[in-house]
């Protein structure tokens, strides 16, 4: 199957700093990424959807000015947390989808904490 | 995008089959039925996609009611390995359709 990579695994910041998170496509060109959000014993909440070269389309309830995405090229994307809170901490996956596909491919999640 | 309703849990004994059920009664004609799994920490995992007909792969099959308002996902031997949450996700049948995640069946698995 196809790889998802993100950057990094985990992160720790400080309340009031930015985080970026990447996402890689290894071995495919996403033309379409998924960012979702996971808290503890939750499922996954889908945060926005973005295509290459566009802006992302956020869900209701997720700031777009807080959380940036950036889909630049068909093989990256990133999410910045920007003033990064507490309750911000989650477990952040993407997902990659080729040119034409169905359903998608996720990354390993990163583990942001913000104290 | 259609919902899903899956049990919240389920246990296996090592090395039995375990049939995963999905009801989709809302799913439209060009609605592809997905299943991931997300093993603790990770992100989740393709396992199998299907329309109408049922579907083999080395990791599982997908058995589709012939009205397609239900799902079964079959391991066939489970492995402590399997361990896991398994989503039952609808996808439009084009490539516009997001992945939304429901809450998944919780499977444990005996030794």
């Amino acid at each position: 199957g196809a790889v998802v990579s993100q950057h990094p695994s985990w992160v720790i910041c400080k309340s009031g700093t930015s985080v970026k998170i990447e996402c890689r496509s290894l071995d495919f060109q996403a033309t379409t990424m998924f960012w979702y959000r996971q808290f503890p014993k939750q499922s996954l909440m889908l945060m926005a959807t973005s295509n290459e070269g566009s802006k992302a389309t956020y869900e209701q309830g997720v700031e777009k000015d807080k959380f940036l995405i950036n889909h630049a090229s068909l093989t990256l994307s990133t999410l910045t947390v920007t003033s990064a809170h507490p309750e911000d901490s989650s477990f952040y996956i993407c997902s990659g989808r080729k040119t034409g596909g169905r359903g998608a491919f996720f990354g390993q999640g990163t583990r942001l904490t913000v104290v | 995008d259609a919902k899903t309703t899956q049990p919240n849990s389920m246990e296996s004994n090592e090395e039995e089959p375990v049939h995963l059920p999905c009801n989709h009664s809302t799913i439209s004609g060009t609605d592809y039925i997905h299943w991931y799994r997300q093993l603790p920490s990770q992100g989740p995992e393709y396992v199998i996609h299907g329309l109408t007909s049922n579907v083999n792969n080395r990791m599982a099959s997908l058995a589709i009611a012939e009205d397609r308002k239900s799902s079964t996902l079959i391991l066939h031997r489970a492995t402590l390995r399997d361990a896991a949450v398994y989503y039952c996700i609808l996808n439009y049948g084009g490539s516009q359709g997001n992945l939304i995640f429901g809450k998944g069946t919780k499977l444990s698995v005996k030794p």
